[in-house]
């Protein structure tokens, strides 16, 4: 099963808007999570993390919010640009693992 | 800045043909992964490395193999290729394995299996 969901395979905003991305865990165990972005033929790159202390942590244009009643995390752009179409991928981890757990990803984009 | 490297970045393979994939990084990272992307599936760890001489499982090992042959390098190796292991393969590291240190990946190699 699942420990790492994205339920939303794709989503298309307009440039200039607000691109949301959520991402639901299931392991009550985790207590940090990552948010990668991924260009094709290319490997992953760190976004932006939050550690389950906090409930937003916010890096320029994208925030991560964690609900941790909910075990939902998302990730907010604003505002959207072409240049953020890629595939977004969740993960989480726990205290003490090395083990990192990807959810499916998103292909989020952007159109001018 | 060359970070992570994975050769080859292509290779296509018949069945029971074995393989070794190599990742090497320059960041002095103590840590470092192999995962595998399938189409519409995330990525799923295969081996990792918490340091040089150490490697443990993660969530798909069946079929493969690693080495850390020192800090720099960490090979995944096939010894008899099967269909189901076509996929892209992805090496990763990090200063230690766990919080606050993401990982860092490298472009991956596309490995066919006919």
């Amino acid at each position: 099963d699942q420990q790492v969901k994205q339920n939303s395979p794709s989503l298309s905003v307009q440039e200039g808007r607000i691109s949301i991305l959520n991402c639901d865990y299931t392991n009550s165990m985790f207590d940090y999570f990552l948010w990668y972005k991924k260009y094709p033929a290319e490997g992953p790159t760190f976004l932006i993390s939050i550690s389950s202390i906090k409930d937003k942590n916010e890096d320029g244009r994208f925030t991560v919010f964690l609900n941790k009643s909910a075990k939902h995390l998302s990730l907010h752009i604003v505002p959207s640009q072409p240049g953020d179409s890629a595939v977004y991928f969740c993960a989480a981890l726990s205290s003490g693992s090395e083990k990192l757990v990807f959810g499916k990803g998103t292909k989020l984009t952007v159109n001018p | 800045n060359a970070g992570v490297t994975q050769t080859p970045k292509f290779q296509v393979l018949k069945t029971g043909q074995s393989m070794t994939l190599q990742c090497a990084q320059d960041m002095n990272h103590n840590s470092m992964y192999w995962y595998r992307q399938d189409p519409g599936m995330g990525l799923r760890l295969i081996y990792y490395s918490a340091s040089e001489g150490t490697t443990d499982k993660g969530e798909v090992p069946n079929g493969y193999n690693v080495s850390r042959l020192n800090k720099r390098e960490f090979s995944l190796r096939l010894e008899s290729a099967a269909p189901s292991q076509t996929s892209v393969y992805f090496c990763a590291s990090s200063w230690t394995g766990g919080f606050n240190q993401p990982q860092h990946f490298g472009d991956g190699t596309r490995l066919s299996i006919l």
